[in-house]
């Protein structure tokens, strides 16, 4: 069964700095990996996915992720942070069905972003 | 396009009553899932669907249970609510995009169970 782990729970970045939320994944088999975000009283937003076709993955507000598969990582960051990213995020995968059965999500990370 | 649809937004639930709560979609998604997400917990997937007239149990099924009748609609019922229930829960629906599954959510209905 595959398996994801968000490291720290709330994540603390000044306006324009670097952010950087870390997810580590388990799968047996190559996995896809999604980040969605979650903005307070509401429903959860795709960022971004990976499924295999490039490790450099682009999403939407300037967030990125790479998939790194010696480090069985996929962390998610954006050069510059702005006041409006504060927001929860979960980092989620599939198994090679491409999560028909249902996506296994991470416990997420707070993103608090300082003035 | 409205998307997901969850129906109540909120509700306060004596233990003991039964509760149904609603999604339907407009997407013509073949795949449904609920989600309960608890504080610290993040999400887990209670019941889905992959297309009308099957249903499957997720990571947390028990006492909870759900029906496909059609593409649209995926209630969520509660038999006999208990305080362990509290939660916000989430409907959402799936599309194959190269391959992997990308889900839709619904803005979430919020139960309180006392």
């Amino acid at each position: 069964a595959q398996s994801v782990t968000q490291l720290g729970s709330h994540v603390s970045v000044s306006e324009g700095a670097l952010v950087l939320l870390r997810c580590n994944y388990s799968s047996s088999v190559p996995p896809y990996l999604f980040w969605y975000v979650q903005y307070p009283n509401q429903g959860l937003q795709l960022l971004l996915k990976y499924t295999s076709a490039a490790t450099l993955v682009k999403g939407i507000n300037g967030f990125e992720a790479e998939f790194k598969k010696s480090e069985t990582s996929f962390h998610l960051t954006k050069p510059s942070a702005h006041m409006s990213d504060a927001a929860e995020y979960f980092c989620a995968v599939a198994d090679s069905g491409g999560g028909a059965d249902g996506l296994t999500f991470g416990k997420g990370t707070h993103l608090i972003i300082q003035p | 396009t409205a998307g997901i649809t969850q129906a109540p937004t909120s509700q306060i639930l004596a233990a003991g009553r039964s509760m149904t709560l609603r999604c339907t979609q407009d997407m013509r998604h073949n795949a449904m899932y609920w989600y309960r997400q608890d504080l610290g917990l993040g999400l887990r997937l209670i019941h889905y669907s992959n297309t009308a007239g099957t249903t499957g149990k997720g990571e947390v099924p028990d006492g909870y249970s759900v029906s496909r009748a059609n593409t649209d609609d995926f209630p969520l019922t509660l038999a006999s609510a208990v305080p362990s229930q509290t939660s916000v829960y989430f409907c959402a629906s799936s599309e194959q995009i190269s391959g992997a599954n990308v889900l839709t959510f619904g803005a979430g209905s919020r139960l309180t169970v006392l």
